[in-house]
């Protein structure tokens, strides 16, 4: 899995509750990114990020915020607001300026709700 | 609207057996693309990558093509292994303003049986 660890395996969420994925690499890498997938369908962005303490949505971060505070580690919280969390869960990061630069995914968190 | 569609969406061979999956894309402006390999409930792992100036890449007994014209890439899988039975990605990026954006395919579903 390329020096990225996700936490946990699995996580259960509940109606109403906030839950936080953790994202950690060791790679000493730029940009972080958390994709969000589902059966039948491609991986899709939710959240990425730069550099530190800059990050930028991806085309479904409606229920979802991340936080940049260390190159290392980059968190992704499913609020209460994304109605429809179940779902497996990557972070991936990969070296910036360059065009071939492939990205390193981690194991993945599969969310599931009660 | 970029997309990136693979073919078949599922295959079974026996052990032994060469296969070839395709990838139809739209995405531009074009930078590179990925073949990804999938485990059940892993994350992927890159297995080639390909910019514009390149037709072919291998990687063991992976060989991927790319024709940048007809916007169309093959992954061969040469002697097949049990342990080949995976989801095959193929990933497309853009890259502008020092950011890729990628989209990703929903996948071939592989499964080699003894």
């Amino acid at each position: 899995d390329g020096g990225i660890t996700q936490s946990p395996k699995y996580l259960f969420r509940k109606e109403g509750q906030n839950v936080t994925l953790s994202c950690e690499q060791n790679l000493n890498h730029d940009a972080m990114y958390w994709y969000r997938q589902d059966p039948g369908q491609g991986l899709r962005l939710i959240y990425y990020s730069q550099i530190v303490n800059d990050f930028q949505k991806g085309d479904i971060a409606e229920g979802y915020s991340v936080s940049r505070e260390k190159k290392e580690s980059f968190p992704l919280t499913v609020t209460s607001a994304q109605k429809n969390p179940t779902a497996f869960y990557l972070c991936a990061s990969s070296p910036t300026g360059g065009a071939s630069k492939a990205q390193y995914f981690g194991p993945g968190t599969r969310l599931l709700v009660l | 609207k970029n997309q990136v569609e693979q073919s078949p969406q599922s295959l079974i061979i026996l052990e032994g057996k060469n296969c070839t999956l395709q990838c139809n894309y739209t995405v531009s402006p074009f930078s590179n693309l990925r073949w990804y390999k999938q485990d059940t409930g892993r994350g992927p792992v890159s297995l080639t990558i390909m910019t514009f100036s390149e037709n072919t890449k291998s990687n063991g007994r992976y060989t991927a093509t790319l024709d940048a014209d007809t916007k169309q890439s093959s992954l061969h899988i040469t002697a097949s292994q049990l342990s080949d039975s995976a989801s095959y990605i193929c990933v497309v990026s853009s890259y502008s303003g020092g950011y890729q954006k990628v989209t990703f395919g929903t996948g071939t579903k592989l499964q080699v049986i003894p």
